[in-house]
């Protein structure tokens, strides 16, 4: 189905381990974004991409990793999960295949524990 | 920087009854507005957006007025149902480059029959 998709949709680490987020868009975006929601803080940009190849940090970018060689998938790795870490993580894509590049359309989320 | 600022909640309402929750922006350039909707156990989906000053946003009898004299983008329903219960979102962006979203922290919206 056409979309956006995250994957595992829950997860639960422990602290020290490396966890990778996947996010999966049909739409060939060429954004494409990662978020954080907290509570009280709504969503925090981690990292953000234009194209593959091309990526950048955003204000909360410390202790993650992103990549992007292809236009559809772009991962989040969190290289060793702290507690500060627990949250909900959203992936999101914009771009002109939806007729304009600034709204942004948003995956599940994949809910991430730390213990 | 460039922030949003909105109501905190929650905001518990009974059915039928009239809705304003309130957003207001500081931004250096010329921002869009964007009202973002998240109902329980899922992502954010667009409610509304406008681009320019005086611009009107609505959908699903949602509407939001893009007033740059006050730097804010209220959100209203004239009849709210219980349907409606979710959590609201209101965010800018800046014109070009990314088109990087920046949110308020959200408001619950809680409605009852």
């Amino acid at each position: 189905d056409a979309g956006i998709t995250q994957s595992p949709r829950y997860k639960i680490t422990e602290t020290g381990r490396q966890v990778t987020l996947m996010c999966h868009q049909t739409w060939s975006h060429s954004y494409m974004f990662w978020y954080r929601q907290d509570l009280g803080h709504g969503l925090r940009l981690i990292y953000y991409s234009a194209a593959a190849d091309i990526t950048d940090k955003g204000e909360v970018s410390d202790g993650y990793v992103v990549s992007r060689s292809k236009t559809e998938n772009f991962p989040l790795t969190l290289e060793s999960a702290t507690r500060s870490q627990t949250s909900v993580y959203f992936c999101a894509s914009s771009g002109w295949a939806s007729g304009t590049t600034d709204t942004q359309y948003f995956g599940p989320g994949t809910r991430l524990t730390v213990l | 920087g460039d922030s949003v600022t909105q109501m905190e909640g929650p905001v518990t309402l009974s059915e039928e009854a009239f809705l304003t929750i309130n957003c207001t922006y500081t931004a250096t350039g010329y921002p869009s507005l964007f009202w973002y909707v998240q109902y329980p156990g899922e992502g954010l989906q667009l409610l509304l957006k406008a681009t320019k000053a005086d611009d009107k946003g609505s959908n699903k009898g949602f509407e939001a007025t893009y007033r740059k004299e006050t730097t804010s983008f209220h959100l209203e329903k004239g009849s709210v149902q219980v349907s409606d219960s979710a959590v609201y979102f209101c965010a800018l962006s800046i014109s070009g480059g990314y088109n990087k979203l920046i949110f308020g922290a959200g408001t619950r919206l809680a409605v009852h029959p």
